[in-house]
């Protein structure tokens, strides 16, 4: 059974950092491009950053360019999110999501979520 | 950057209606990068259809997809209460990749 399961949420001040990693397992992780989405609380989707199945592309929307940095580890089965510079803004809930295609950089729908890790950035 | 705009905002239906969901982008997509999730309350989104008009893995028949260039349709053919949910579109043609603001489908 393909599986993602993020963790890594945490109550953050604004300013600070946070790691957010998300394992993977039932499908072979190097060949699929991989993502991150956030929703805000009662608000909707938006994708966050993404990445090529070996790492080699990074991908990030304008509002997090700069504080975050996206990178994976095929040997582990996991991605990561490393957060700086939190802002207030940054309250959300992260899901992973994993590329429907194989050896698809970017370009293609969100076949599998996992159930999402929580980040709150207040004083 | 492609902006999707989903309308109506809500849709209140019977069991059984015909659900009509509508998406515009502010440019032409393609639609193979067009795709369509359902997403439940407390629940993470899952994926319905891909390129506009493909069913996703394990998605019933009464959900059907089409459109292209800027205009694009999710129709659910029979209502059913589990199909209650926030549907979002989003594109995949360019970087960044954008959502619309969803449709929320209640039943009554």
């Amino acid at each position: 059974e393909v599986q993602l399961v993020e963790s890594g949420g945490d109550l953050v001040q604004p300013g600070g950092s946070l790691r957010l990693s998300c394992a993977a397992s039932g499908f072979m992780f190097s060949s699929h491009g991989m993502n991150w989405v956030r929703q805000a609380p009662g608000k909707g989707l938006e994708w966050v950053s993404g990445i090529s199945g070996s790492g080699g592309n990074t991908y990030y929307a304008d509002s997090v360019k700069g504080r975050v940095t996206i990178s994976r580890d095929n040997s582990k089965n996991t991605l990561y999110l490393q957060m700086n510079s939190l802002r207030v803004e940054d309250t959300a809930v992260y899901y992973c999501a994993k590329l429907r295609g194989i050896m698809v950089v970017l370009y293609d729908a969100f076949d599998t979520w996992g159930p999402g890790t929580t980040v709150t950035v207040s004083s | 950057e492609i902006v999707l705009t989903q309308s109506p905002g809500t849709l209140s239906l019977s069991p059984g209606e015909r659900a009509t969901l509508s998406c515009r982008a502010s440019q032409s997509v393609s639609s193979k990068f067009l795709a369509w999730y359902q997403q439940k309350p407390g629940q993470s989104p899952r994926l319905i259809m891909f390129g506009a008009s493909s069913r996703a893995t394990g998605i019933p028949d009464r959900f059907s997809g089409s459109g292209s260039g800027t205009d694009f349709t999710l129709t659910i053919s029979r209502l059913e209460p589990e199909d209650s949910a926030i549907y979002y579109c989003q594109q995949f043609i360019n970087s960044p990749l954008t959502f619309g603001g969803g449709t929320k489908v209640e039943i009554k």
